[in-house]
């Protein structure tokens, strides 16, 4: 069965580091999205992108968030300069009708 | 944007039991998920049900669009089945899934 594909599992770094999240979405899909999750909390969206560019954002995804398609297949998701306030799980998830299919996640610990 | 409330919001049940989880929602929707979240953190896709019944197992769905709201039934409960219950939803194609704040559920020996 095709599934999403995040790397790494599980990402330490340090505060004022950038980091680039990888998924790899399946095939034929063609909405992309990122969804953050501060532990003990909901499941929160940030952006989803349809036709090389970004469709949707929350009010969380500011200026030091950015996602692309590098290569046309991997969607990225660069957190520029991160902050304690960023550690979190995030997921990446892909659908090509209505339902979405979620990766299993990377965990940032920003220290 | 849509709201979505889940109750309870903690569960503690006894091997073997059964459960009733339940999601409301404050609009018309076009998609309805239940997931898993594991004690790793995964999100396990349980079901896509935005109407109608399904089962998989021990676990069941149900979804009633009309009365805006969905049940997740857990029978004969095993202590793997722990962990938080997300249900999410959205209104349009493409749109963000919005998630409830889950369900918590433990199961114990």
């Amino acid at each position: 069965e095709p599934e999403v594909t995040q790397t790494p599992s599980h990402q330490v770094t340090q505060m004022g580091q950038e980091v680039i999240l990888r998924c790899v979405p399946i095939s034929n899909h063609l909405y992309f999205y990122w969804y953050r999750q501060i532990l003990g909390q909901k499941v929160e969206f940030l952006v989803s992108f349809y036709n090389n560019e970004i469709s949707e954002k929350s009010e969380i995804f500011d200026d030091q968030f950015s996602v692309e398609r590098p290569d046309g297949s991997n969607f990225t998701l660069k957190i520029r300069s991160t902050k304690l306030e960023d550690s979190a799980m995030y997921f990446c998830a892909t659908r090509q009708g209505t339902e979405a299919f979620f990766g299993q996640g990377t965990r940032l610990t920003v220290v | 944007g849509i709201q979505v409330e889940q109750s309870p919001p903690d569960l503690i049940l006894q091997e073997g039991a059964n459960s009733t989880l339940r999601c409301n929602f404050s609009d018309s929707v076009n998609n309805l998920q239940w997931f898993h979240q594991n004690p790793w953190g995964q999100l396990i896709n349980l079901f896509y049900i935005p109407s109608g019944t399904k089962q998989n197992g021990r676990l069941s769905a149900t979804t009633v669009a009309t009365e805006r709201y969905s049940l997740l039934y857990i029978s004969s409960s095993q202590t793997t089945d722990s962990g938080v219950y997300f249900c999410a939803v959205d209104t349009n194609s493409g749109y963000a899934l919005n998630f409830g704040k889950g369900t918590s559920l433990l199961v114990t020996p």
